[in-house]
């Protein structure tokens, strides 16, 4: 049974903010959010994790539910090679990931 | 500084043919996974290991797919009698083992097609 649901496909203009949702209401009180994105031909990378609190690096910001059951990862500013699927995972430590389908997001010029 | 890598990327073989992909993780990393992907779908977890042990095997498709490794460092995947269900790219992570986050580093994977 899949922890995530996404949405199959999302467009964002170039430049603009990326708001990708994802909801996890079975989530439990020791799992994590996490975020990877797959480039086309290439191998996942990691963006972000975060448990309750909001986080931001470099690459993005997760924005957590206070109730857990939904986040939201933003890309401020999207680049044509911000075009990629976005997976959003929920694990705990010590259990493997698992990725479903993601997002698709195409950044348009 | 070094990540994961794969070798070979592409592998066209033959129907019946075994297969043996390669995976060397980043150096000091204790935990590597396989996954793979066929066309258009989500990632698959195939095994992990922690070490030189893999824990869980449950992911393994069949009996014709098996995995080792060793000196806590190289890994193989081994596909025996490929089919053509077999096709997909087999990506290769690793992570450290023991702390909280486990960040799993990916390699750009094996194209692995059969024909």
């Amino acid at each position: 049974d899949a922890k995530t649901t996404q949405p199959t496909s999302m467009d964002c203009a170039e430049g603009r903010a990326a708001n990708l949702p994802c909801n996890h209401s079975t989530i439990s009180g020791n799992e994590y959010v996490y975020w990877y994105r797959q480039i086309h031909s290439q191998g996942p990378q990691y963006i972000i994790h975060g448990l309750k609190n909001n986080e931001t690096n470099e690459m993005a910001s997760l924005i957590i539910t206070e109730d857990r059951k939904s986040s939201t990862l933003i890309l401020p500013h999207a680049t044509l090679r911000d075009t990629a699927v976005y997976y959003c995972i929920v694990r705990a430590y010590g259990q493997n990931f698992v990725f479903g389908p993601g997002t698709r997001l195409s950044v348009l010029p | 500084g070094a990540g994961v890598s794969q070798s070979p990327s592409n592998k066209v073989t033959e129907k019946g043919k075994d297969v043996e992909l390669r995976c060397d993780p980043i150096s000091g990393h204790t935990a590597l996974y396989w996954y793979r992907q066929s066309l258009g779908q989500g990632l698959e977890f195939l095994i992990y290991f922690q070490g030189n042990s893999a824990p869980d095997k449950s992911g393994l498709p069949s009996d014709r797919f098996s995995a080792e490794r060793t000196g806590g460092s190289v890994s193989t995947l081994t596909i025996q009698r490929t089919q053509q269900e077999d096709s997909a790219v087999y990506l290769c992570a690793s992570s450290l083992w023991g702390t909280p986050f486990q960040e799993q580093y990916f390699g750009p994977g094996t194209r692995l097609t059969v024909t």
